[in-house]
């Protein structure tokens, strides 16, 4: 059973060109987020949400927008793809975020290259 | 605004030697979480432990052992005769507690490679 999963979980694409990843959870968990891992392995956080609400917005560029139909969900579209783009995408979820920080648990991620 | 730091950013060593990767974090928090996690080379992150900032207790499982000390804001992880299967890049991380500006997020160290030769 995949506890967190991502698809697709390669995407090429060339830019200017609109995509989106999935990510969905069986955990239960109330907390989904994305980070990008960059060509130097630099883990970042992009969005956070808690039961459907966005919680963390952390300065990534409006072409990319989250979208939580359900807690168990939680997609990244991007717009108007640029090279710079090209990346791991992760997504991870955790139980609550309410008290002390919970332990994420990671998709297997998404490798994003723009042509 | 929290940071961590991996100062090496790749270690060799031969199977069987003990190795030991360094994470040093910084954070304005009382109360905070600290995270080793692994990426082996299929490159899913895998997760090692979870620390809170309230227990220095070291920590060991099986081959692996952390050793925290706020004195030193220092959180290292060390390897035990080291195997091939250890070969991966070890993230360091942390996260505030609610309250704070930046709760619920992971702030990751750089990374070290590590690579375990036969």
């Amino acid at each position: 059973d995949t506890a967190v999963s991502q698809t697709p979980k390669y995407l090429v694409t060339q830019m200017g060109n609109d995509k989106s990843i999935k990510c969905e959870q069986n955990l239960g968990h109330d907390t989904m987020y994305w980070y990008k891992q960059d060509s130097k392995k630099f883990l970042k956080i992009m969005f956070s949400y808690n039961n459907k609400e966005l919680i963390i917005n952390e300065t990534v560029p409006n072409r990319f927008s989250p979208k939580s139909p359900d807690k168990a969900h939680l997609n990244l579209h991007i717009n108007s793809l640029e090279l710079g783009d090209s990346a791991v995408y992760f997504c991870a979820s955790s139980q609550d975020r309410v008290a002390l920080p919970d332990t994420q648990y990671f998709g297997p991620g998404t490798r994003l290259t723009v042509l | 605004a929290q940071k961590v730091t991996q100062a090496q950013t790749e270690i060799s060593v031969v199977e069987k030697e003990d190795v030991t990767l360094d994470c040093v974090y910084e954070t304005r928090d009382t109360t905070y979480y600290l995270f080793w996690y692994k990426q082996p080379p299929s490159g899913e992150l895998v997760f090692l432990i979870r620390r809170n900032s309230f227990d220095e207790q070291n920590e060991i499982s099986g081959r692996y052992s952390w050793n925290f000390q706020k004195s030193t804001s220092s959180f290292n992880f060390t390897i035990t005769a080291s195997q091939v299967v250890d070969s991966a890049v070890y993230f360091c991380a942390l996260s505030e507690a609610a309250g704070g500006t930046s709760y619920g997020k992971l702030t990751f160290g750089q990374g070290t490679i590590l690579t375990v030769h036969p």
